[in-house]
């Protein structure tokens, strides 16, 4: 596709639910990133893949959180047992190249889907 | 970690004014990006910039990485200007981009 899409684009969930959000990267992207932006706020990063390797999760917050990139491609986000305070836009980014650290390289630039706000009663 | 400071916070205008907007960083980046996040949440690449200058249209971009900012100028704005710019900065080991809070833009017609 032309760009990164995601899946629901909205999400109401009842306490104790579990959800899982979808992020299709554009194609031949190799590293995938998951954020999550709460109300008012900058985005905050949560995990990265570079092809099926999830090589930082670093940024979840909880054991409750979980994310998958099998194929090196498609990738989901999954929360068990949400919580009100899970209740914020998740946003998936991808980008061209590995993200070599120290690199200033043009291909690291991420492009970002149009988000899945979640809204956990 | 990285800190990442965006100001000013909110900037009104009327349509035809220009603006800067400024991003103050606490370490040498690797990459610097410039987004407009739109009332529908989107968020749209404005410029890849971790130095140097670029212009695209009416906005440009500036960082000077050695002295750890970058300013993002905004010309003869217009209604559909409005919404949050985002700077965001990727440093040291770091893969992730760390994002200041935003400056919220109002362009009144």
């Amino acid at each position: 596709g032309a760009g990164v899409s995601q899946s629901p684009r909205y999400k109401v969930a009842k306490r104790g639910q579990d959800v899982a959000l979808r992020c299709d990267p554009i194609s031949g992207h190799v590293s995938l990133f998951w954020y999550q932006q709460a109300l008012g706020q900058g985005p905050e990063f949560l995990t990265y893949f570079q092809n099926e390797a999830q090589l930082d999760k670093s940024g979840l917050p909880s054991d409750r959180f979980f994310a998958e990139r099998p194929e090196g491609s498609v990738s989901t986000l999954k929360i068990q047992r949400t919580q009100q305070e899970d209740s914020a836009v998740y946003l998936c980014a991808s980008s061209l190249a590995l993200g070599l650290a120290g690199r200033e390289n043009p291909y690291n630039e991420q492009f970002f889907g149009p988000g899945t706000r979640l809204t956990v009663l | 970690g990285i800190q990442v400071e965006q100001s000013p916070p909110d900037l009104i205008l009327q349509e035809g004014a220009n603006s800067t907007l400024r991003c103050n960083f606490s370490d040498s980046v690797n990459n610097l990006q410039w987004f407009h996040q739109n009332p529908w949440g989107q968020l749209i690449n404005l410029f890849y910039i971790p130095s140097g200058t670029k212009q695209n249209g009416r906005l440009s971009a500036t960082t000077v990485a050695t002295e750890r900012y970058s300013l993002l100028y905004i010309s003869s704005s217009q209604t559909t200007d409005s919404g949050v710019y985002f700077c965001a900065v990727r440093s040291g080991s770091a893969r992730q981009l760390t994002f200041g809070s935003g400056t919220q833009l109002t362009v009144l017609p």
